[in-house]
């Protein structure tokens, strides 16, 4: 079975500081990590993705996460948050064998204070 | 747009009534996903076709759900006999894996959410 955990329902950055959004996961085999951005009422956007290789996956938006192993973490990391980054960030996994199916997780709000 | 597209965005049914919805995939892509999200949730897998082969469902899928996605392009997305337990927003997602590619990357559409009274 595959799980992913965002330990933090909300996560409140001043504008210009670093942002971070954490997500932990399980999984059989090696994972294929995904994060996503839900404006309200709209669907889910793609941020970026962790395959295979360079451990830092460089996304959209200046958005970029680190993979960790060991720690079995994907954080979403950005150097200086802006107001319009406020929204429900998902982090989501898939093992590479069997299903193509990846599970998500409950969601992280990130809000950006002027 | 060449964006993954649904239709409605937004239902209001009463209970025991039928709905549909339909999706629109991103033309070149063959897999297409159906997900269910209530507030306060990530997206929760229903179904998945890749070309008109439904390959797999949910659990969560009842038999009031069904799903069909004729000819490989559009799908639609029925419940019959709408539940309050119904109502939440149905995203539709649709992938293709380039070649050569470990694995693909699913764009979602902006979601039908439906209110059943």
């Amino acid at each position: 079975a595959q799980s992913v955990a965002q330990p933090e329902d909300q996560v409140n950055v001043a504008e210009g500081n670093p942002l971070t959004v954490k997500c932990t996961y399980s999984v059989s085999g090696n994972p294929y990590l995904f994060w996503y951005v839900q404006y309200p009422n709209r669907g889910l956007q793609f941020l970026l993705k962790y395959i295979t290789g360079d451990n830092l996956v460089k996304g959209s938006y200046g958005f970029e996460a680190e993979f960790n192993k060991s720690q079995t973490s994907f954080h979403l990391k950005k150097p200086s948050a802006l107001v319009s980054d406020s929204a429900l960030y998902f982090c989501a996994v898939r093992g590479s064998g069997g299903s193509y199916i990846p599970t998500f997780g409950r969601g992280t709000s990130l809000i950006v204070h002027p | 747009d060449t964006g993954v597209s649904q239709d409605p965005r937004h239902k209001i049914t009463k209970r025991g009534q039928n709905v549909t919805f339909r999706c629109d995939p991103i033309s070149e892509h063959n897999r297409l996903y159906w997900y269910r999200q209530t507030l306060g949730q990530g997206p929760e897998f229903l179904t998945y076709f890749q070309n008109e082969a439904q390959l797999e469902k949910s659990r969560l899928l009842s038999d009031r759900f069904s799903a069909e996605r004729p000819k490989g392009s559009f799908s639609t997305l029925e419940i019959q006999r709408t539940e309050q337990g119904d109502s939440a927003m149905y995203l539709c997602a649709s992938s293709r894996r380039p070649q050569g590619a470990s694995t693909d990357t699913q764009y979602f559409g902006p979601g039908t959410r439906l209110t059943v009274l």
